[in-house]
């Protein structure tokens, strides 16, 4: 079982980055997926939830109206768009099932600065 | 928005009993997850659905909740379980993490 993020990196406050989720080894569109995010220093933030076909979505209170979750079952991967960026956004991103079977990526860091 | 409150910091000596809380008022109909999470790696689920044990996850761990507590003990803690845990649940409109609690075994 594997997942990998990618496409974090150094961002201007106000800019935007798509960050995706890659998975093998378990049946990707059999699970709803999850984004978490961790600033330095700082405990765990549930960030966004989509169900398995996408009919359920859901977002935590400090990213709704600027984060959009997506994913593609034939591609067996997971995207979070990030527009509207702060400073307050710079953390490590985790893509993560959060559920009995669970399975974490190892997370890719976004920087939001000027 | 929901909270869910954790202890920042519980501290025991080896073998003792650590017991970390987390206080929600939903608690009652929502189950509770545990994370555990070492300095720099991924968390990882030592306990699911307030009681349940994941496979690999030492007999040490266990869950309970009663109201609008859930509790994860741990049986004669080891030097390796020094960690940040964090319990995961859902509220009326999503779900959240506990603000952490540092256990340290010495």
């Amino acid at each position: 079982v594997e997942l990998v993020e990618s496409g974090g990196g150094l961002v201007q406050p106000g800019g935007s980055l798509r960050l995706s989720c890659a998975a093998s080894g378990f049946t990707f569109s059999s699970f709803g997926m999850n984004w978490v995010r961790q600033a330095p220093g700082k405990g765990l933030e549930w960030l966004s939830y989509i169900g398995s076909r996408s009919s359920t979505i859901s977002y935590g209170d400090s990213v709704k109206g600027r984060f959009t979750i997506s994913r593609d079952n034939a591609r067996n991967s997971l995207y979070l768009q990030m527009n509207s960026l702060r400073a307050e956004d710079t953390a490590v991103y985790y893509c993560a099932t959060l559920a009995s079977d669970d399975y974490w990526g190892q997370g890719t860091l976004v920087t939001v600065s000027s | 928005s929901y909270e869910l409150t954790q202890p920042p910091s519980v501290s025991v000596s080896p073998g003792q009993t650590a017991r970390i809380t987390c206080s929600g008022d939903a608690l009652p109909k929502k189950y509770a997850f545990w994370y555990q999470q070492k300095s720099g790696q991924a968390p990882v689920l030592v306990i699911y659905e307030d009681t349940k044990r994941p496979s690999g996850i030492p007999g040490r761990f266990s869950g309970s909740s009663s109201g609008t507590m859930a509790t994860l003990t741990i049986t004669g803690a080891h030097v390796e379980d020094e960690a940040d845990y964090y319990c995961f649940s859902g509220g009326s409109s999503g779900w959240v993490f506990g603000g952490g609690t540092k256990l340290t075994v010495l």
